[in-house]
């Protein structure tokens, strides 16, 4: 079955720092690829997302490339802010499936120091 | 504009009670709607979702049930609560008949803990 991987956290930085989380997938179809981040005390939110290979997802600073060769999705932020501290969950979806399980990583905590 | 509501908030129960945590959206119909649990130190694991009134998938055998009376309503329930099912429940829904980026709508969570 399909399956998302992502590096165990948690992960501290300095603000200004160079962020990269891992994510790495399992598919057996054509999956779509998500980035959700998950503020202190509140839901899930979507981050970004990529629905084809070589596809880059971005917003508010972060970004990730679907990379079908390699199976993964790494987030990536050139400079991070306090702001920015929450728990990033890596998530694929069956693109062709309209009723999909929707599967999440395990979750990265990540911290950024002032 | 689209919006998701859950209630409780958070949920205090002793261990053997029953559950019941709501969920509703508005402003939108036909949605596809999902129960996600988040426990202490955990990922986020999918239990139920549903496509329709009375159509309910379980993803994993436990001690809770999910109905769909309505069409933008889901429940999530348990007769008889375990030390175990201590976590952070979210329901969210997606647009169904969307082939492609099925992107989720979260609530904003309730917190349950048995003592």
């Amino acid at each position: 079955g399909n399956s998302v991987t992502q590096m165990e956290g948690p992960v501290t930085l300095s603000e200004e720092a160079f962020l990269t989380i891992n994510c790495t997938y399992t598919a057996t179809g054509y999956p779509s690829l998500f980035w959700y981040v998950q503020y202190p005390g509140e839901g899930l939110q979507l981050l970004l997302k990529a629905t084809k290979a070589d596809d880059k997802g971005s917003n508010k600073g972060f970004e990730a490339t679907y990379r079908k060769e390699t199976t993964s999705f790494h987030l990536e932020k050139g400079s991070v802010q306090v702001s920015d501290s929450a728990v990033y969950f890596c998530a694929l979806s069956d693109r062709y499936s309209s009723a999909s399980k929707i599967i999440f990583g395990s979750g990265t905590r990540l911290s950024i120091r002032p | 504009s689209q919006t998701i509501h859950q209630w409780p908030a958070t949920l205090v129960q002793p261990v053997g009670s029953p559950l019941s945590l709501e969920c509703t959206v508005e402003g939108t119909s036909n949605p596809n709607l999902y129960w996600y649990r988040q426990a202490a130190g955990r990922g986020l694991q999918l239990l139920f979702y549903s496509v329709g009134i009375g159509q309910i998938s379980s993803e994993v055998p436990q001690n809770l049930s999910a109905s769909r009376p309505q069409d933008r309503q889901f429940i999530l329930s348990s007769k008889k609560l375990l030390l175990s099912d201590s976590g952070f429940y979210l329901c969210a829904w997606s647009v169904r008949g969307y082939v492609g980026a099925n992107v989720l709508t979260f609530g904003a969570g309730s917190r349950l803990t048995v003592l």
